[in-house]
């Protein structure tokens, strides 16, 4: 299974919105709504900030959305916050009982 | 609350075996998978595989079967991951997380170093 494909590296300024993609195919991305978000700060473990494509748990910012078209999912972030600034990743089902990670993408608060 | 929480760092030479370990706690253990992601220096995550805690039944990711096996202690809700033949590419940071479908929960991740 490869990797779903996100951009290495993204930025806004404080306040802005920044939207990061993570593109597959029509085996994972495509094929369902299994489809989630993580953020790591340096040195920490991962965090759920979207799962199902769209849905927030408990306690994440409304400020977190996902949506998906096709074969892409992305995850956008408005009011970017300076700690926001953190990697993503995106994690989706690669078909069957086999899961994938994106590449992961840089969030830089400029 | 749920918990998960890991064994503490290892340092190894290479060729040995590793056991990670992944204590669950907050939640009925048999009722959610768990799955193993790890990370290597300056790297991004990549997946494991997972077991079912409910059968013992273990999927790997391709390049992940033989050396790496996971496996269970129902009665401590632990998960283990046991790396063999340890090889110094498998230095990394290693997690466990609850659920295959969506990772809601984390251990705070075990580095392992493999070096002579």
């Amino acid at each position: 299974q490869s990797a779903l494909t996100q951009p290495p590296s993204a930025s806004g300024s404080p306040g802005q919105s920044v939207t990061i993609s993570c593109t597959g195919t029509s085996s994972d991305v495509g094929a369902h709504n299994y489809v989630s978000w993580y953020q790591q700060h340096p040195g920490k473990a991962p965090k759920l900030m979207i799962y199902e494509v769209n849905q927030r748990p408990s306690g994440v910012p409304d400020r977190f959305s996902g949506s998906k078209s096709g074969n892409t999912a992305s995850l956008t972030v408005s009011g970017l916050q300076a700690e926001d600034e953190a990697d993503y990743y995106c994690y989706a089902n690669a078909g069957g009982n086999i899961w994938v990670f994106g590449g992961g993408t840089k969030l830089t608060v400029l | 609350q749920v918990q998960l929480v890991q064994s503490g760092s290892e340092l190894k030479k290479p060729g040995a075996s590793v056991k990670v370990s992944c204590k669950a706690s907050g939640y009925s253990f048999n009722k959610h998978g768990m799955t193993w992601v790890r990370q290597a220096p300056g790297q991004g995550l990549e997946w494991l595989g997972w077991i079912n805690t409910d059968s013992g039944n273990p999927t790997y990711a391709q390049g992940f079967t033989g050396r790496f096996v996971f496996s269970l202690d129902t009665s401590v809700s632990t998960a283990y991951l046991e790396i063999r033949s340890l090889q110094t590419e498998d230095t990394a940071v290693y997690y466990c997380a609850r659920e295959p479908i969506t990772l809601d929960y984390w251990g705070q991740g075990t580095l392992v170093i493999v070096s002579s």
